[in-house]
């Protein structure tokens, strides 16, 4: 079956700490993977993907196929980093964008 | 800025009532998609378009039904069938399938 996992609802941590939220995902073939991100009173936006290999406000994600994950890492967090953030699969099989249920980070001043 | 625009914000329906969402764009984009978001389930795709006048159920689709009969939009009716309408819809598109997609401001359905 086809699934994107992120095990953890809710992830908080003070300002400065590192950042890491998990996505393990669940797919037979080359997966195409995203980070999408939800500010407050703001519309859901594509955060990163990782064919990109970009680092987008201080944040990378790095596909470990060995271990089906594409966890979201940031150094040192930031207030304005608070948001919910989903991880996506695309599925060449179906044509679709499959979520996982999002995490809601929390950083504290 | 325009990109996606969804109408209205906030919609609540009667017993029976069916309702149209309305969702329109003008990034020239050819997929278009909506879904559910309820909390702790994430998004769950309801229908997609990936051409005009051609769209494919997704994993949430029994009481809804779309049309795409223009590029520009891609309309959603929640029907009396759906028995669990109240959730928060966002529709989306972008340039193909695996492109990124992106996102309007959602409507939020609620049952009087």
């Amino acid at each position: 079956a086809q699934r994107v996992t992120q095990p953890e609802k809710l992830l908080s941590v003070f300002k400065g700490a590192p950042v890491e939220l998990k996505c393990n995902y669940s797919y037979s073939g080359s997966p195409e993977l995203f980070w999408y991100v939800q500010y407050s009173r703001q519309r859901l936006q594509l955060l990163l993907r990782h064919i990109s290999r970009e680092s987008i406000k201080g944040f990378t994600a790095d596909l470990n196929k060995g271990e089906t994950s594409f966890h979201l890492k940031k150094p040192f967090a930031q207030e304005e980093d608070s948001a919910m953030y989903y991880c996506a699969l695309f599925s060449s099989n179906t044509g679709k964008l499959i979520f996982g249920q999002g995490t809601t980070l929390q950083v504290k001043p | 800025d325009g990109g996606i625009t969804q109408s209205p914000k906030y919609l609540f329906r009667k017993e029976g009532q069916n309702v149209t969402l309305s969702c329109e764009q003008n990034l020239n984009h050819d997929a278009m998609y909506w879904y559910r978001q309820d909390p702790g389930q994430g998004l769950r795709l309801i229908y997609y378009s990936q051409i005009v006048n051609d769209f494919q159920k997704g994993d949430i689709a029994e009481g809804y039904s779309v049309s795409r009969e223009k590029k520009e939009s891609f309309p959603l009716t929640v029907t009396s069938a759906q028995k669990n309408p109240t959730a928060f819809y966002l529709c989306a598109s972008s340039m193909g399938e695996v492109q990124p997609q992106h996102f309007g401001d959602g409507t939020r359905l609620s049952i009087l």
